[in-house]
């Protein structure tokens, strides 16, 4: 069964420093996206991409985040400066589109970051 | 916005049955669906509801009440490994109208005692 893969599953950085995440939605899935879950917490939305650029964006994704797709199978969170709030669990989704799709979204297994 | 009211925490007996609920307040309303999460996992789908009624899949049922803005997961014959923390979740159209990411609930953690 396809499935979204994520690395690294842990990373571990000082503050300041830059990070990326990786990950690689499902192959015929048009729908992609970033969320974060600090420990204990729900699931927080970060931004979806769409036809390769941002749809949408929430107000935790500031200046210091950036997302990319580059390649036809990669898709990137970068955060350009932790902070030791970026500390959580990221997670990478993917989807179809249809109806229904938008509800039904594969999660990678996530990323856990944490900043020192 | 959208937000979701689900409780915090649930406890049950294997073989039991057991009913999470959700209600939720939206601005434009697609269906709720409905994910679980294991310990340091990530949330896997389990159901989505676009009209009311009923949805069965195996021991597992979801239900929607559009009207009342109410939803709720059902777990029958519970085992063990059901022990996990429960999501609703709703689609949130963003600023555009045509956003697809989502809102969740604070999670339901279903702890099943032998």
């Amino acid at each position: 069964e396809p499935e979204v893969t994520q690395t690294p599953s842990h990373q571990v950085t000082q503050m300041g420093q830059e990070v990326i995440l990786r990950c690689v939605p499902i192959s015929n899935h048009l729908y992609f996206y970033w969320y974060r879950q600090i420990l204990g917490q729900k699931v927080e939305f970060l931004v979806s991409f769409y036809n390769n650029e941002i749809s949408e964006k929430s107000e935790i994704f500031d200046d210091q985040f950036s997302v990319e797709r580059p390649d036809g199978s990669n898709f990137t969170l970068k955060i350009r400066s932790t902070k030791l709030e970026d500390s959580a669990m990221y997670f990478c989704a993917s989807s179809e589109a249809g109806a229904g799709g938008a509800e039904t979204q594969y999660f990678g297994p996530g990323t856990r970051l944490l900043v020192l | 916005g959208q937000s979701l009211e689900q409780p915090s925490e649930v406890t049950a007996v294997e073989g039991a049955i057991v009913q999470i609920n959700c209600t939720y307040q939206t601005s434009g309303f697609y269906g709720l669906s409905w994910y679980q999460q294991h310990d340091g996992g990530a949330p896997t789908f389990l159901s989505y509801n676009a009209l009311d009624g009923l949805e069965e899949t195996g021991r597992f049922s979801s239900f929607l009440s559009r009207s009342d803005s109410y939803g709720y997961l059902l777990l029958q014959e519970l085992q063990m490994k059901d022990s996990a923390s429960y999501f609703c979740a709703v689609r949130d159209p963003g600023r555009t109208g045509s956003a697809r990411q989502l809102t969740f609930g604070s999670g339901t953690q279903l702890t099943v005692l032998p």
